[in-house]
């Protein structure tokens, strides 16, 4: 399987919204409602935001949302705050063996 | 809370078996968990390795199954990666994770710090 693909890199101001998006195929994203999504900052392990395509674990602001359509998830974070600059990744669940896959990666630049 | 941490050799030489211990504490490794490792080459994305449990039930990533062992010591609550053959292509940060297996086997929290692990001759 191949990786999933992500955006390089997205930007945005203070307050605003933007949407990182997570391409697969119906082998894995479009298949199955497993997609989590992952923040990580520079030096530091990356911290679990999402699973289940929308759900957030304890402690994550509801200013993260993650979402799917077909073979495409999304997170959006609204509100942008200095802090959301980082590293997002997202993964997936894919076929019946168990396998995880990674997309790679996206910067995230606040402005 | 849950926290992991790792313990690596730092170098390891090329051909050579690279061997994690992931330590565990404020939860048992036996309590229905899957536990995994993960790893970073050098500026680069995530790869999967692997996932265990203490019924013997393992997935790994197929591209490295092959070389690939993991298994847990539920006596000392910690479990163990073994990557044999190793070469440059594993120079990485390793990262040792708890699993929630009902969320697909991608739902990864808490990460390790993380060990940073480099095959070198």
């Amino acid at each position: 399987q191949s990786a999933l693909t992500q955006p390089r890199s997205v930007s945005g101001s203070p307050g605003q919204s933007v949407t990182i998006s997570c391409t697969g195929t119906r082998s894995d994203v479009g298949g199955y409602n497993y997609v989590s999504w992952f923040q990580q900052h520079p030096g530091k392990a990356p911290k679990l935001l999402m699973y289940h395509v929308t759900q957030r674990p304890s402690g994550v602001p509801d200013r993260f949302s993650g979402s799917k359509s077909g073979n495409t998830a999304s997170l959006t974070i609204s509100g942008l705050q200095a802090e959301d600059e980082a590293d997002y990744y997202c993964s997936s669940h894919a076929g019946s063996n168990i396998v995880v896959l990674f997309g790679g990666g996206t910067k995230l630049t606040v402005l | 809370q849950v926290q992991l941490q790792e313990s690596g050799p730092g170098l390891v030489k090329p051909s050579e078996t690279l061997s994690l211990t992931c330590s565990v504490s404020g939860y048992s490794v036996s309590s229905g968990y899957y536990w995994g490792c993960i790893r970073q080459s050098p500026g680069m994305g995530l790869e999967w390795i692997g996932s265990v449990h203490h019924s013997g039930s393992s997935y790994y990533n197929p591209s490295l199954k092959s070389r690939v062992t993991m298994s847990l010591d539920t006596s000392q609550n910690l479990f163990y990666l073994t990557l044999s053959s190793v070469t440059a292509a594993d120079t990485a940060v390793y990262y040792c994770v708890r699993v929630e297996a009902a969320a697909g086997m991608n739902s990864f929290d808490p990460w390790g710090q993380g060990t940073l692990v480099t095959v070198s001759s």
